[in-house]
Parts: structure tokens; sequence; C-alpha cells
């Protein structure tokens, strides 16, 4: 399958800074990305989707200005999580699709923690 | 309302054995059908997937059957390792039209497999 590599793989911050995690396609063009959020033994939430050069369309309940999305190339994608707080502590997991198919191929996740 | 409901919540199964996971949707527009597996720590990987148009499909040990009048869908793993101990998860999708929403993947809540040795 297509690969999709994400970094950091853990961050901790303190409370009220701004964090950016990258997701990258590394081996197919990356037409739309999506952003979910994990909690311990649970499945996964979709908090936005992004289409590559265009504004992300965020899942309701989800604020956009803490949560800034940016899908400037077919293989980059940023997170950037905005005056963090400890309740944004989480497991976040990119995924990109290609142009030609259904499939999601997911990236490694990155760890949140909030001091 | 969940789109798609997953079935068992955990499963324990030995060595050898078959693990069977099941999912059942209720949108009819839904016409992909994947399974993730997903390790403690880890973004899930795309194990193995199926389109409505057939009934099975099989990769190694892996093998999707899919009911399209009853909207279930299940996994099957055969001889069941240790190593296949995981989270796995269904997931459902429509038609993927480009600019729009279509294509987003509903989940199911996962099953915890546990495989003894």
């Amino acid at each position: 399958g297509a690969v999709v590599s994400q970094h950091p793989s853990r961050v901790i911050c303190k409370s009220g800074t701004s964090v950016k995690i990258e997701c990258r396609s590394l081996d197919f063009q990356a037409t739309t990305m999506f952003w979910y959020r994990q909690f311990p033994k649970k499945s996964l939430m979709l908090m936005a989707t992004s289409n590559e050069g265009s504004k992300a369309t965020y899942e309701q309940g989800v604020e956009k200005d803490k949560f800034l999305i940016n899908h400037a190339s077919l293989t980059l994608s940023t997170l950037t999580v905005t005056s963090a707080h400890p309740e944004d502590s989480s497991f976040y997991i990119c995924s990109g699709r290609g142009s030609s198919g259904s499939e999601q191929y997911f990236g490694p996740g990155t760890r949140l923690t909030v001091t | 309302q969940q789109q798609v409901k997953q079935s068992p919540q955990s499963l324990i199964v030995q060595k050898g054995g078959i693990s069977i996971i099941n999912c059942a949707y209720e949108n009819t527009a839904f016409d992909y059908f994947p399974w993730y597996q997903q390790f403690p720590g880890k973004g899930p990987a795309l194990l193995i997937a199926i389109r409505p148009d057939v009934s099975e499909k099989k990769e190694g040990r892996f093998t999707i059957s899919f009911n399209k009048s009853a909207k279930q869908f299940s996994l099957h793993i055969m001889d069941s390792q240790p190593g296949d101990s995981a989270t796995y998860f269904c997931a459902a999708s429509k038609k993927v039209n480009y600019g729009g929403s279509q294509g987003n993947l509903i989940f199911g809540k996962g099953t915890k497999l546990s495989v003894k040795p």
C-alpha cells in the first residue's frame, strides 16, 4: 500500500502554546487529506477534510480557528493546534487519498500531550 | 446515529482458529467497504477492501464476505496467529465525488482481537 508519514510521532507542549503536525504522502499524490483524532480504545473521529489548494472542511463541533489545517501541496498537509490545552491531548492521525480511487492510507499518528 | 455497526467489541481466539468480525451498515449509497488493522500506538493500516459488486474477496488469510441484501459484511481471519492481535475497524464510504464530502470513511467502533498461543 501507499505510504504516509507524520512528524513528529510524539510531542509534549505547554498549555497555551501551539504545535504543528506534518503529514506527507511519500509515494503518491494525495488529492484529499483527512485529519482524525482518536481517544484511547475508541474509534477514529474525523476532524476535517482538505483538498489540495482549498480550504479545509471541518466536521461539526471542530473549531477551525483552533485546529488550523493547510494542504498546500499534493504531498503535504499540516495541522496546527493553536493555544493548546490539556483537553487537546490525544492521538492525531492523518490519511491521504489519491485521485484514482477510494483507498485512504493512514499515517502512523502523532501523540500530543499538553501539560 | 451510527451508520456502521461492528461486533463483537472484543474477541479471543486460539492460535490456528478462525476470527470473524461482523459489520452492518444502513446507507445503501455506500459502495466501498475497507477493513483496517491497528496496533497500539500506530495508525490504521488498510488490510483488505471490497465493493458491492462481489460477494467475497480473499487476500492470503484474510477474507471479506459481503451480503448486499442484508447490508452486512464480515472479515474472516483464517489460521489466526498471535501477531494478528490488534484492533480491527470496518468502514464504509460513498462513491468519491471530488470537491465534495462524498467518500469520507464512516468507521465502526472497532474490535479488539486477541489470539492466544
